[in-house]
């Protein structure tokens, strides 16, 4: 099954509001990593965090991880239209393994 | 997308049939992945390669066959014996696989398969 799970799977906002989607996984990690794909298109590389960093920032983005939760969450602030997109989160799990592994997704919709 | 392509953007095939997707990069990346996706899914890991002549299987490899003759280039041929091929597919490569954990995936525009 997939390390990955991001909550909610569907999210809509207003623009301007703040919109956070939440992921939890299963294992240990060496890090964890958020993604974003827009609409049958490949996926860009938004932010990673090691696991032995809390909090990261870059931009409007703010990533939190939590590893006794063993769960994520990105914040996005002040909301565009154009931040309409999938968003997904990816592990690398410790060990041996330098696979990522990803997540569903959280479909977020931004209304102008 | 950056500095991968993939080939063709849609690819239709009888079923019986193999296709080969083409994936190249000129990232000068060490590691290259297929990613298979299934509508409102995430990616599931189909082969990856971390240097020239060797690949690993994935999570989902049956029905699929890779070859890594070039640095730059990973292609991926889908075989009949991929039961549910139609899915979007994507590649990625990423600078260095060993000890590069911390390393970024770049993917590329992907390829939408889809069995007639």
């Amino acid at each position: 099954s997939q390390q990955g799970e991001e909550d909610p799977q569907a999210l809509s906002i207003q623009e301007g509001e703040n919109a956070t989607m939440n992921c939890s996984y299963k294992t240990s990690i060496n890090n964890l990593q958020w993604y974003r794909q827009n609409s049958g298109r490949g996926l860009v590389h938004l932010i990673l965090i090691r696991s032995n960093e809390r909090e990261k920032h870059s931009g409007r983005l703010r990533v939190t991880l939590d590893t006794s939760k063993k769960s994520s969450s990105l914040l996005i602030t002040a909301s565009r239209a154009a931040d309409t997109a999938s968003y997904f989160c990816a592990v690398i799990s410790s060990g041996s393994a330098r696979q990522l592994t990803f997540g569903s997704g959280t479909q977020l919709t931004v209304l102008p | 997308d950056g500095g991968i392509t993939q080939s063709p953007k849609y690819l239709f095939r009888k079923e019986g049939q193999n296709v080969t997707l083409s994936c190249e990069q000129n990232l000068n990346h060490d590691a290259m992945y297929w990613y298979r996706q299934d509508p409102g899914q995430g990616l599931r890991l189909i082969y990856y390669s971390q240097i020239v002549n060797d690949f690993q299987k994935g999570d989902i490899a049956e029905g699929y066959s890779v070859s890594r003759e070039k640095k730059e280039s990973f292609p991926l041929t889908v075989t009949s014996a991929q039961k549910n091929p139609t899915a979007f597919y994507l590649c990625a490569s990423s600078i260095e696989a060993s000890g590069g954990i911390d390393n970024e995936q770049f993917f590329g525009p992907g390829t939408r398969l889809t069995v007639l």
